[in-house]
């Protein structure tokens, strides 16, 4: 257990709704990262934090926003869901203080946009 | 840009049959490599890693070698059990300062009594 918490663990939303899904650390890890999982296409970063307000883009960024305003907590926002941003979304961490440094994944959120 | 490729599933297999899934990456620089676990209804675990090529990982009876020279690490169990049953990520983390992984699609194995 790497002390990660997901919090909705469950959300349907309707489309054009604003979203936020809450990644909750206890082990005081440097770098936290927020995935989206989707049939045929495993695992894509969304964007990630290598430290308190310090965030950066991953592969999939458009439509959505991080912020991380204190080291334990990562949130990841849809301004605007649309039905495309339908997935399960995974949080990480990891000390990122080595190339050879582990991610460690909470359980995920499901989401649904209808 | 670095990507991983494995082996397109789903695998079925009889228990105590041996498992191979095929892991090929393309990286620049000397990448650390991972094998994740996804049991149904969960995240991921890390299964094993490598971190310098002909390092052996290995955990729960399964392996995998960081083959440099054929830019593979294959992921292999002599006799699988039903609890085997789950998707598997194989990725790399490159070094040189980047903390981000890259994954491959996933391979659904499901072992039947």
């Amino acid at each position: 257990d790497a002390g990660i918490t997901q919090s909705p663990r469950h959300k349907v939303t309707e489309t054009g709704t604003p979203v936020t899904l809450r990644c909750h650390q206890t082990e005081n890890h440097r770098y936290m990262y927020w995935y989206r999982q989707d049939p045929g296409h495993g695992l894509r970063l969304i964007h990630y934090s290598y430290g308190v307000k310090d965030t950066d883009k991953g592969e999939v960024s458009d439509g959505y926003s991080v912020s991380r305003s204190k080291t334990e907590d990562f949130l990841l926002t849809l301004e605007s869901a649309t039905s495309s941003q339908t997935s399960v979304y995974f949080c990480a961490i990891s000390r990122g203080d080595s190339s050879t440094d582990t991610q460690y994944f909470g359980p995920g959120t499901r989401l649904t946009v209808l | 840009g670095d990507s991983v490729t494995q082996m397109e599933g789903p695998v079925t297999l009889s228990e105590e049959a041996c498992l191979t899934i095929n892991c090929t990456y393309t990286a620049t620089g000397y990448p650390s490599l991972f094998w994740y676990v996804q049991y149904p209804g969960e995240g991921l675990q890390l299964l094993l890693k490598a971190t310098k090529a002909d390092d052996k990982g290995s955990n729960k009876g399964f392996e995998a070698t960081y083959r440099k020279e054929t830019t593979s690490f294959h992921l292999e169990k002599g006799s699988v059990q039903v609890s085997d049953s789950a998707v598997y990520f194989c990725a790399l983390k490159t070094q040189g300062g980047s903390e981000k992984l890259v994954f491959g699609k996933g391979t659904k194995l499901t072992v039947n009594p």
